[in-house]
Formats: structure tokens, C-alpha cells, sequence
């Protein structure tokens, strides 16, 4: 079965350190890989997607994750973390096998906890 | 401004009584999907839409309904709702099948 693991429920770190936000993933294929964040009462935001190339993708609010193919990861990184940066975070996978279902598969969200 | 709305944003209801909950995309996209999220669940996808007229069932598709005659609206029906059926329920929509999916901001369903 395809599935996506974040295998931390939280992550606590102090503003300014380096945060990092890990994501397996065991779907065939290439797919196409997503980090979302959630704040309080709102709806998911996009933050990046790696579909192809360079290995270290940047998106959103200085945000950036590293694709590893060979174990299967797509952890989500920052150099310096903000309280503002805490939110819950979910990493999803599109597969692109089983044709044109526009179907994300999600894993179960990391809270992220920046202390001041 | 480009988004995904959706109402209400919380619903209180009781076991059997039919509700929908609606979705519209100002960005012209053709996909749209229905998701749920539960605790330690993640997100699910209910169903899903390819364009006007065309849908198919998602991984939980069992208790919902959904209909697409414009492409910017994409309601979800609960014909005969049941408590498992609370959860926070997201549309999205996407310019392709595999593409960033856009998020509305979510309808907080209680069935009691």
C-alpha cells in the first residue's frame, strides 16, 4: 500500500536554531512530493513541491526540503526558525501511477513548536 | 484574488438530516478533490473531479455524494449523515491531476 510517514508527532526547537521536518514516503514510481502547512482554524497552505532536478527545492517563508531517491525522503528544512513558523506541517505525495485520480497522499502531520 | 471557498465553515447537525457543504474555485482549474482530516489520519481523499460532469470516488468515498455542473463548484452531500462522518472536511482544486492542489479553508462537521 502507498503510504507517506512523518514519524515525529512534534518537533521542538528554539528560535533561530535549524529546524527540520522528516518525511518518508513508500509510493512507486516517481511521484510528485508536497510539504503543506496548517495554522490554527485555516486551511492548508502550499509551501513547496519537488517534481524533478536539483535535489534541494526552496519555496515559501525561507523554507526548503532535500529529496534523497535512494531513501525515499523529503525532509523539510530551515536555517533558522521562527515562532511564527509554528504550525502543523504535512508532507504529501502525488502518485503519478494509477492514472489521473488528483489524489494527494498525506501523512498523518508534524506539529512544529518554536519556543522564543 | 485566486482561492478556494467553502461554506459554512462549521456545521452542527444531527444524525439523518441531510446536509452540503460547498466549494468554489475563482482559478478556473478543471480538478477538484474533497478531502477529510482526522487526528493521526492525516488527509483523505473522498472524491474527486476531473471536470464538468465527471467524478469518481476517492479512498473514503462511503456516505458522501458530490455533483460537478459548473467547474468552479464542487458541493459535497451528506444524504443521511452519522457520527463517524465528523471530521474537518477541505475541498481543494488543481490546473492538473498532479499539480499543487489549492486548499479552501476547511468546514468543521459535528454529527450528533
Amino acid at each position: 500500500a502507498q503510504s507517506v510517514a512523518q514519524p515525529e508527532d512534534q518537533v521542538n526547537v528554539a528560535e533561530g536554531n535549524p529546524l527540520t521536518v522528516k518525511c518518508t514516503y513508500s509510493v512507486s514510481g516517481n511521484p510528485y512530493l508536497f510539504w503543506y502547512v496548517q495554522y490554527p482554524n485555516r486551511g492548508l497552505q502550499f509551501l513547496l513541491k519537488y517534481i524533478t532536478g536539483d535535489n534541494l527545492v526552496k519555496g515559501s517563508y525561507g523554507f526548503e526540503a532535500e529529496f534523497n531517491k535512494s531513501q525515499t525522503s523529503f525532509h523539510l528544512k530551515k536555517p533558522s526558525a521562527l515562532v511564527s513558523d509554528s504550525a502543523l506541517y504535512f508532507c504529501a505525495v502525488s502518485p503519478l501511477e494509477g492514472g489521473a485520480t488528483n489524489k494527494l497522499i498525506f501523512g498523518t502531520g508534524t506539529l512544529l513548536a518554536v519556543q522564543p | 484574488e485566486a482561492q478556494v471557498t467553502q461554506n459554512p465553515r462549521y456545521l452542527i447537525t444531527v444524525t439523518g438530516k441531510k446536509l452540503t457543504v460547498t466549494c468554489s474555485q475563482n482559478m478556473n482549474h478543471e480538478y477538484m478533490s474533497w478531502y477529510r482530516q482526522d487526528p493521526g489520519l492525516g488527509l483523505r481523499q473522498i472524491y474527486y473531479s476531473m471536470n464538468v460532469e465527471v467524478t469518481d470516488k476517492g479512498d473514503v468515498p462511503e456516505g458522501y455524494k458530490v455533483s460537478r455542473k459548473e467547474k468552479r463548484n464542487f458541493p459535497l452531500i451528506l444524504e443521511s449523515p452519522s457520527p463517524n462522518q465528523t471530521s474537518l472536511y477541505f475541498c481543494a482544486s488543481s490546473s492538473s491531476p498532479f499539480n499543487t492542489q489549492y486548499f479552501g479553508p476547511g468546514t468543521r462537521l459535528t454529527v450528533l
